[in-house]
């Protein structure tokens, strides 16, 4: 089976940068997926990583460790706006059709 | 369309009434996801569709769910004898073939069972 374990809650200020970590198990990786929820909204995706490195797509990054089965997305230069929901999501080679399994999701509050 | 869309966007039943869902993917888009997600939970897979293959229901709850593609588009999920825990917002999603990391959501059908 498949488990991804990300925090709950994190809370940051305007303009500062923030790391939200994924930590998954998986019995055949393929590649691990974010995505951003606002309350009330629907998730909209922001990136995939297949292989090991950063992506960057403007204040958003994310990184991929498959040796170390380890992800994360990195906010920078936060805004009022980034306030959401943030889900890690694994796509299993052995699943069929290698279906997303999401994380819980993380609260991202940011101040002022 | 544009986008996925969802009808209705909201539903009240009552426990025991039967309730249809429906999902109209982005057009083009062969894959086919249904996802239910509780108050502050994360994304809980339902039900998958791929084309013309069969469909993956391994993440339905019990016999009580169901659901149906007509002509490789428009999705229905069918929950009978609706129970109090069937309470949630309903997702649907869609991707080309292929591309299943990255899916487009509908806004969802918020269900309350009373």
């Amino acid at each position: 089976g498949q488990s991804l374990e990300q925090p709950s809650e994190v809370t940051a200020v305007e303009g500062a940068i923030v790391q939200i970590n994924c930590t998954y198990q998986t019995s055949g990786f393929y590649g691990l997926s974010w995505y951003q929820q606002h309350d009330g909204g629907a998730p909209t995706f922001l990136s995939y990583n297949a292989l090991d490195g950063l992506e960057e797509t403007g204040r958003f990054s994310s990184f991929l460790s498959r040796s170390d089965s380890y992800g994360y997305l990195l906010l920078q230069e936060l805004q009022m706006k980034d306030s959401a929901s943030y889900f890690c999501a694994v796509r299993d080679r052995f699943n069929q059709g290698g279906k997303l399994i999401f994380g819980q999701g993380t609260e991202l509050s940011v101040k002022p | 369309g544009a986008g996925v869309s969802q009808s209705p966007s909201n539903k009240v039943t009552e426990k025991g009434k039967d309730v249809e869902l429906r999902c109209d993917p982005i057009s083009g888009h062969t894959a086919l996801y249904w996802y239910r997600q509780s108050l502050g939970q994360g994304l809980e897979f339902l039900i998958y569709f791929q084309g013309n293959s069969a469909p993956d229901k391994s993440g339905l709850p019990s016999d009580r769910f169901s659901a149906e593609r007509t002509g490789g588009s428009v999705s229905t999920l069918t929950i009978q004898r609706t129970q109090q825990e069937d309470s949630a917002v309903y997702l649907c999603a869609s991707s080309l073939e292929g591309v299943q990391e990255t899916q487009y959501f509908g806004p969802g059908t918020r269900l309350l069972v009373l």
